[in-house]
């Protein structure tokens, strides 16, 4: 798989359930950043979890990132049909030192009411 | 909260022709960013511009593309001549001095060539 690619790619849950989004990747980085995107509209940033952080909690997202296994999972806890959208994982690149972020494919959100 | 702002919204020019996006990034980031996302497509980055200069640039960002920083708040992607497949939504983004500053994006310019 591609630099920051996203499990499931769609993903039907009803209201009130909880949501989770995994990210793999396959270079070393210095943070892994996970972004909102509503249909036609910009990208939200949500969370950025540092590469020596295990799990990051911000309100109902946890974030956890294992270094070990190039992968991070975005949890959305008591979904709500707001939460309908595109998730995307964003990873910088630690080697180079460069900022240019690389997107994944996206995980489709629908969050039945 | 502060925000990017992206003009024009919506932005519809007939191939060959020149465009200008603009963007006012967070009046404090240090760093500013273009990307762009082809219709069901990922979203890709083009350049990174700090300190008046171009920082980091992908291959996509050729001799048709250029940036720059007119003033004090702005950040413009020119496009020349520009082609069909240039049809996309272009983000621009701006971030803080430490390499584990987020990146915020604006709403995005929708390019449509015809």
């Amino acid at each position: 798989s591609q630099q920051g690619e996203e499990d499931p790619q769609a993903l039907s849950i009803q209201e009130g359930e909880n949501a989770t989004m995994n990210c793999s990747y396959k270079t070393s980085i210095n943070n892994l950043q996970w972004y909102r995107q509503n249909s036609g509209r910009g990208l939200v940033h949500l969370i950025l979890i540092r590469s020596n952080e295990r799990e990051k909690h911000s309100g109902r997202l946890r974030v956890t990132l294992d270094t070990s296994k190039k992968s991070s999972s975005l949890l959305i806890t008591a979904s709500r049909a707001a939460d309908t959208a595109s998730y995307f994982c964003a990873t910088d690149a630690w080697d180079t030192g460069r900022r240019a972020l690389t997107f994944g494919s996206g995980t489709r959100l629908q969050v039945q009411p | 909260e502060p925000e990017v702002t992206q003009t024009p919204s919506h932005q519809v020019t007939q191939m060959g022709q020149e465009v200008i996006l603009r963007c006012v990034p967070i009046s404090n980031h240090l760093y500013f960013y273009w990307y762009r996302q082809i219709l069901g497509q990922k979203v890709e980055f083009l350049v990174s511009f700090y300190n008046n200069e171009i920082s980091e640039k992908s291959e996509i960002f050729d001799d048709q593309f250029s940036v720059e920083r007119p003033d004090g708040s702005n950040f413009t992607l020119k496009i020349r001549s520009t082609k069909l497949e240039d049809s996309a939504m272009y983000f621009c983004a701006s971030s803080g001095q430490g390499l584990d500053q987020p990146q915020h994006f604006g709403d995005g310019t929708r390019l449509s060539i015809l």
